[in-house]
């Protein structure tokens, strides 16, 4: 069974670019987290969407940060305009309603 | 909101050897508690889960238990192997589907 699929694996850009980070979901699956991962702030939610729904988005740092999903396959979380502090690893998780959410492997960004 | 500490940071064992990682969350209302195990570059993956109608469930070689009364649950891994080296993330989920991680444990196993 092919797994939650991210990318790109690896994104180095420059600070004030745009970046755009995509995943495809476990096919079926009806929920879908974007999670960022740093040293100092560990695993984090950033929002999270059902049925194509963002439900919650509390966790996003700011209005720089835009997530989509325009379709049951596939969601983008977009930084406009990206700055060093968020360089991180971004992962995607899916899930079905009362499963355990899985994962993906991650786009580890990296804003110069 | 919740929070979840996990502890210790870092555990270093003998194979063969058991080792225990600990966690506690702070939401009466958190009802399932997964946890992960994430390899070098790869992202987290599900070892085992325990929701808050159970106080224990093993699984060959992985054993998790809750005390819902103290608001903590631990991992268990027994006859330690080198691949079990990783690192070791507690969650919780109060029913709004949102996880809340520990800290993360880094698990040494030397052959």
């Amino acid at each position: 069974d092919a797994g939650v699929i991210q990318s790109p694996r690896h994104e180095v850009t420059e600070m004030g670019q745009e970046v755009t980070l995509r995943c495809k979901p476990i096919s079926g699956h009806d929920y879908l987290f974007w999670y960022r991962q740093t040293m100092m702030r560990g695993l984090e939610l950033l929002i999270y969407f059902n049925n194509n729904v963002p439900i919650d988005d509390s966790g996003m740092p700011e209005d720089r940060f835009s997530a989509k999903m325009p379709n049951a396959s596939f969601s983008t979380l977009k930084i406009q305009p990206s700055e060093p502090r968020d360089s991180a690893v971004y992962f995607c998780a899916s899930s079905l309603q009362g499963q355990p959410q899985h994962f993906g492997d991650g786009t580890r960004l990296s804003i110069l | 909101g919740e929070n979840v500490e996990q502890h210790p940071s870092t555990l270093s064992v003998q194979e063969g050897d058991s080792a225990v990682i600990k966690c506690t969350y702070s939401d009466s209302a958190s009802n399932y508690f997964p946890w992960y195990k994430q390899e070098l570059g790869k992202g987290p993956q599900l070892i085992i889960d325990i929701r808050s109608n159970v106080g224990e469930k093993k699984d060959q070689r992985i054993a998790v238990t809750l005390n819902k009364t103290a608001k903590h649950f631990s991992l268990h891994i027994t006859e330690t192997q080198p691949e079990d080296s990783a690192v070791y993330f507690c969650a919780s989920d109060t029913g709004r589907r949102a996880l809340t991680f520990g800290s993360g444990t880094r698990l040494q196993v030397q052959p």
